[in-house]
């Protein structure tokens, strides 16, 4: 079975830390993102990663950036941490190709809460 | 952009009986998905659909598409008390890199 780990499952942080949030799997995916999750909001992808050192951008990257230096780790990185990034965030990776094998593998979330 | 849109928000019903979730989406599809969602966990994949396929099946899950009128609906048939959950749609787009976008999902509470 896939399995994406996420470091923490709860975070708690100071406005104006550098946070980092850590997500690994081990299943050889190419593609890994990051996603954050509101109440009525659903999922916003934040960054997406289709292979080592190489990232896109999202749909709401302000305030964030990402390393991916080894294939199965995949880093959010909030710069200056504010209250407004208290969320819920998500990891998921997926294999190459597109289609059928476009299925994301989840982790089970890092609950993030900025004071 | 949200591209899914779920409906109802939240559903209500008793075990045994039948549970239906509609998504409404945007633009051209390759394929629509369903995810489900614990409380406070990550999503699971249920099903996914393809384009050019009008039903599929899995287990006590019908899902539907209908390309026409952009939209979805997932069938969860005597239903229990542990399909309490969040239930997603997500859209792989054409043209998107195959990026999924998510709806904001239906909260399903099944009671005894």
């Amino acid at each position: 079975d896939v399995k994406v780990t996420q470091s923490s499952r709860y975070l708690v942080k100071r406005t104006g830390e550098k946070v980092f949030l850590e997500c690994v799997q081990d299943m050889d995916h190419e593609n890994m993102f990051w996603y954050r999750q509101d109440p009525g909001l659903g999922l916003r992808l934040i960054y997406f990663s289709y292979d080592v050192k190489m990232k896109e951008k999202g749909d709401i990257p302000e305030g964030y950036s990402v390393s991916r230096e080894k294939k199965e780790r995949f880093s959010l990185i909030l710069e200056s941490a504010s209250t407004n990034q208290t969320s819920m965030y998500l990891c998921a990776s997926r294999p190459r190709g597109g289609g059928a094998k476009n299925i994301q593998y989840f982790g089970a979330g890092t609950r993030l809460s900025v004071l | 952009s949200q591209q899914g849109e779920e409906d109802p928000q939240a559903l209500s019903i008793q075990e045994g009986e039948n549970a239906t979730m509609n998504c409404s989406y945007k633009t051209s599809i390759n394929n629509l998905q369903w995810y489900r969602q614990n409380s406070g966990r990550g999503l699971v994949h249920l099903i996914l659909i393809r384009s050019n396929e009008r039903e599929k099946h899995s287990g006590r899950l019908r899902v539907t598409l209908d390309t026409s009128k952009k939209s979805s609906s997932l069938l969860i048939t005597a239903s229990r008390a542990a399909d309490t959950a969040s239930y997603f749609c997500a859209t792989d787009a054409t043209g998107t890199a195959s990026k999924l976008t998510f709806g904001t999902g239906t909260r399903l509470q099944v009671t005894l």
